[in-house]
């Protein structure tokens, strides 16, 4: 099983629909995070979950709504959403619990594009 | 808050040459951080520099942290199509979560 992996790769939604991301790691790691990646611009940290809590929430509006039921996945429920964001969402996990060092493997991301 | 600039923001080059690609900040890194993305994928780390002046090499890849740990460059030698991604430099507090990723180097090499 490869280290993380999130679902679905690919979604579309309209701006009235309720959905939700679904990252996975198999790495035995302690923080997971989301972060959302827009053309031209640089990744954008979104939340940070260190051991089952969420320890950064970087002025994310309340339409993206996190959830880490437990160390080794990570959820990011999305509902009344604008086309603006539309983007690659990518999850990533490390090991330690913060660090400059600590190192983060992310996962593939999920392209998505908001009609 | 800490801003990291890439330069440049796009390259193509051919095969076999060399290049360099820069990571500036006005501020003091505590670590620094390299990755490379392709497409359809998530950055993979290729490095972490933490002691200014501090170079390290990777196959055709070398990375220098400057003596200020204010900037970083990454020089590639005798490039290969294998090399095309996105290259991403990152930075984060020590002790923290936070990463602030620079907005990239999208490089092309052509066979």
């Amino acid at each position: 099983e490869t280290g993380v992996t999130q679902t679905p790769r690919h979604l579309v939604m309209g701006m009235t629909n309720k959905k939700s991301l679904k990252c996975e790691q198999h790495l035995g790691h302690n923080a997971m995070y989301w972060y959302k990646q827009s053309a031209k611009k640089p990744l954008e940290l979104m939340f940070v979950y260190s051991l089952e809590e969420r320890v950064e929430n970087n002025s994310v509006p309340s339409r993206f709504s996190p959830e880490c039921p437990n160390s080794s996945h990570l959820f990011l429920h999305l509902h009344t959403l604008q086309p603006e964001d539309s983007a690659l969402y990518l999850c990533a996990s490390s090991l330690r619990t913060g660090g400059g060092t600590d190192t983060q493997y992310f996962g593939p991301g999920t392209r998505l594009t908001v009609l | 808050t800490q801003l990291l600039e890439q330069s440049p923001q796009f390259l193509s080059i051919q095969e076999g040459e060399n290049l360099t690609v820069y990571c500036n900040s006005s501020s003091v890194f505590s670590s620094l951080q390299w990755y490379r993305q392709e497409p359809g994928e998530g950055p993979v780390l290729l490095v972490t520099v933490v002691t200014g002046g501090e170079v390290k090499k990777l196959k055709r890849l070398t990375f220098q942290f400057g003596d200020a740990r204010k900037d970083s460059s990454l020089h590639i030698t005798a490039a290969q199509t294998g090399d095309t991604g996105l290259y991403l430099c990152a930075s984060r507090n020590t002790g923290g979560f936070k990463t602030i990723f620079g907005a990239g180097t999208r490089l092309f090499v052509k066979a």
